[in-house]
């Protein structure tokens, strides 16, 4: 059975850091792109980042780039996401999800993790 | 950039209704659109995928149509377990990006 598990959310500073973490389980990860969405409370799903296989591709939202970053462990069946300077409209629910195998020029999600809570306050 | 439109934001509808969900891209997208069912408190689920693939294990009641920039969700006959919010997502490769729509609540009228 597919499990996506994040962790790491928490209660921060506006300017604060933060890494959440994403754990993987029945599938194998390192065959597969992965992603970070999340969802600020009582709005829609706004993507935030995506990792290659490999993790030589990253792709980000505008509105993280260069405050936020992507990485994973392969070998730890994990999928990583910093973030940094955070802002008070960064709260938000932060899903990980699993590329849905179909083709490749195609970008859906298949999995989804319960999701971890991010709340930017001072 | 490419915009999803979802219409209505909310419906009110009743069991065995059938219900049709918008999704308006501003620009062509050819069928690279997916549609989510999210219920209180859930993760999304994928229903459709291709514009009109259906996700296996996913109930035949839901189809998908439209290709292009005019999308929609088909419920077939609405069930109890149907109230949630549904989401169109599309993918563009380059530049690479993602986006959602905005959502579409379908409550019990």
């Amino acid at each position: 059975e597919v499990q996506l598990v994040e962790s790491g959310g928490g209660l921060v500073q506006p300017g604060g850091s933060l890494r959440l973490s994403c754990a993987g389980s029945g599938f194998t990860f390192s065959d597969y792109w992965m992603t970070w969405v999340r969802q600020a409370p009582g709005k829609g799903l706004e993507w935030v980042a995506n990792i290659k296989q490999d993790g030589s591709e990253k792709y980000f939202v505008d509105s993280v780039k260069g405050r936020f970053t992507i990485s994973r462990d392969n070998a730890k069946n994990s999928l990583f996401l910093h973030l940094n300077s955070l802002r008070a409209e960064d709260t938000a629910v932060y899903y990980c999800a699993r590329k849905h195998p179909v083709a490749a020029r195609r970008y859906y999600f298949d999995y989804w993790g319960q999701g971890t809570l991010v709340a930017v306050s001072s | 950039a490419i915009q999803l439109t979802q219409s209505p934001s909310s419906l009110s509808a009743s069991v065995g209704d059938r219900v049709t969900i918008t999704c308006r891209a501003n620009q062509g997208i050819n069928n690279v659109l997916a549609w989510y069912q999210q219920k209180p408190g859930k993760v999304p689920k994928l229903l459709i995928y291709d514009a009109s693939s259906l996700e296996s294990g996913v109930p035949s009641r839901f189809s998908g149509s439209g290709s292009g920039t005019d999308f929609t969700l088909t419920i077939s006959s609405l069930q109890p377990e149907d109230f949630a919010a549904y989401y169109c997502q599309h993918f563009n490769g380059y530049p690479h990006f993602l986006t959602f729509g905005g959502g579409t609540k379908v409550e019990i009228k």
